[in-house]
């Protein structure tokens, strides 16, 4: 089965400061995720990465960035953290023309 | 522009009782649909696809789900739900149409089922 792993199950940082989320899978996927979920709001699309070195910005983009240097690691990139960017941050794996996602376990991020 | 509604946030049923939760949908073209269902504290765990053929899905955990074209919809069904089904459930949809970059899927806000014994 393909594994996709999340760096850290829990999280705590200081407003302002610079976070990395990591996340990696092992099968080889093309495609990779970043979600935040929010009670209510379900899942919303952070930013997804085709191809190494490829990104495209998804709905809610503002906050961060990414970086896809080798094709089985994303990384989320929060540039200065603020509390509303507490949440569960979700990544997912799938190879492309795929019919679905496999998920990590998630980071629950607290900004304080 | 897809979108998913899940019109109920909670769902709650007795033990024993037929389960169902509702997932509507909006997408160009022919739809993939999915069901996902989260444990506390966890990553989300595929149950289920519709990508062609018959509009009853079978899946995990003996869910199943029925796609309806007409109505746009693609509601989860348990025909006897347990106490281990309580879980947070999220309906997913894309178009089937492959694109070059990528292949998003959108997200209903979720449904808390609560199985009590």
């Amino acid at each position: 089965d393909v594994k996709v792993t999340q760096s850290s199950r829990y999280l705590v940082k200081r407003t302002g400061e610079k976070v990395f989320l990591e996340c990696v899978q092992d099968m080889d996927h093309e495609n990779m995720f970043w979600y935040r979920q929010d009670p209510g709001l379900g899942l919303r699309l952070i930013y997804f990465s085709y191809d190494v070195k490829m990104k495209e910005k998804g709905d809610i983009p503002e906050g961060y960035s990414v970086s896809r240097e080798k094709k089985e690691r994303f990384s989320l990139i929060l540039e200065s953290a603020s509390t509303n960017q507490t949440s569960m941050y979700l990544c997912a794996s799938s190879i492309a023309g795929a019919r679905g996602y496999t998920f990590g376990s998630g980071t629950r991020l607290t900004v304080v | 522009a897809q979108s998913v509604a899940q019109p109920e946030d909670q769902v709650n049923v007795a033990e024993g009782n037929p389960l169902t939760v509702k997932c509507t949908y909006s997408v160009s073209g022919n739809p993939y649909l999915f069901w996902y269902v989260q444990y506390p504290n966890r990553g989300l765990q595929f149950l289920l696809k519709y990508i062609t053929g018959d509009n009853l899905v079978k899946g995990s955990y003996g869910f199943e789900a029925e796609f309806n074209k007409s109505q746009t919809s693609f509601h989860l069904k348990k025909p006897s739900a347990l106490v281990s089904d309580s879980a947070l459930y999220f309906c997913a949809v894309r178009p089937s149409m492959i694109k070059a970059a990528g292949n998003k899927l959108t997200f209903g806000g979720g449904t808390r089922v609560l199985v009590k014994p």
